[in-house]
């Protein structure tokens, strides 16, 4: 069965500091896809990156960065020089290749890191 | 392009009685998904729809909850009787067909059960 653990429950950092949001997928997959998703207070969940298990190049965009590592079944999340606007509840989100045919699979969600930026 | 919509964004009614959710999936989504989201917890699947045909309910329950997508577009999520436990914000979310597709998020019902 796949499982995805968020270890941290709440990080709390000072605008402007770097912050890393870790996250550990297990599968028996050998195809896969993994996500990450922000929750503002306002409750709806925005799509950050996709990344499938053929792909391990890291990737950055503006602020943040993400660092997938199938050696130890990690796909962490940096964000650098953090903002105010980054607080929210982050999710780390896996998705297995479907036996039903071409279908995509329901996701399989971390509880999720709440991040708090300190103005 | 518009977003994956849900109606009511808020729901109280008292236990026992029954609900219905709304969503609108974004225009050439095949797969639909709901999701039930308990307060602190990330998001858990209750079905999967491709077109009309529910693929995976198997995390639904039966008892309680139905679904249906009708034509393939929109789907209603039905709760009867309500119970207290069932107080969760249900999240619609739509994909392409296509394995890993990326899902997106409507903005969510948040029921309170009373």
């Amino acid at each position: 069965a796949q499982k995805v653990t968020q270890a941290q429950t709440e990080i709390s950092v000072v605008e402007k500091e770097d912050v890393t949001l870790d996250c550990v997928y297990e599968t028996r997959d050998t195809t896969y896809y993994l996500f990450w998703y922000k929750q503002p207070p306002s409750g709806e969940l925005v799509f950050l990156i996709r990344r499938n298990s053929f792909d391990e190049q890291n990737e950055i965009s503006g602020r943040y960065s993400w660092n997938f590592q199938k050696s130890t079944s990690s796909f962490n999340f940096t964000i650098t020089a953090s903002q105010v606007v980054d607080s929210a509840v982050y999710f780390c989100a896996l998705s297995e290749a479907s036996d039903s045919g071409g279908g995509a699979d329901g996701l399989t969600f971390g509880k999720g890191t709440h991040l708090i930026i300190q103005p | 392009e518009a977003g994956v919509v849900q109606s009511p964004r808020y729901k109280i009614i008292e236990k026992k009685q029954p609900v219905a959710f709304w969503c609108n999936p974004i225009s050439g989504h095949n797969t639909l998904y709901w999701y039930l989201q308990n307060l602190g917890q990330g998001p858990e699947l209750l079905i999967r729809y491709e077109n009309e045909e529910a693929v995976d309910d198997s995390q639904l329950p039966k008892d309680r909850f139905s679904a249906e997508r009708l034509k393939g577009v929109d789907s209603t999520l039905k709760i009867q009787p309500a119970e207290l436990g069932d107080s969760a914000v249900y999240l619609c979310a739509s994909s392409s067909l296509r394995r890993g597709e990326t899902q997106y998020f409507g903005p969510g019902t948040r029921l309170l059960v009373l």
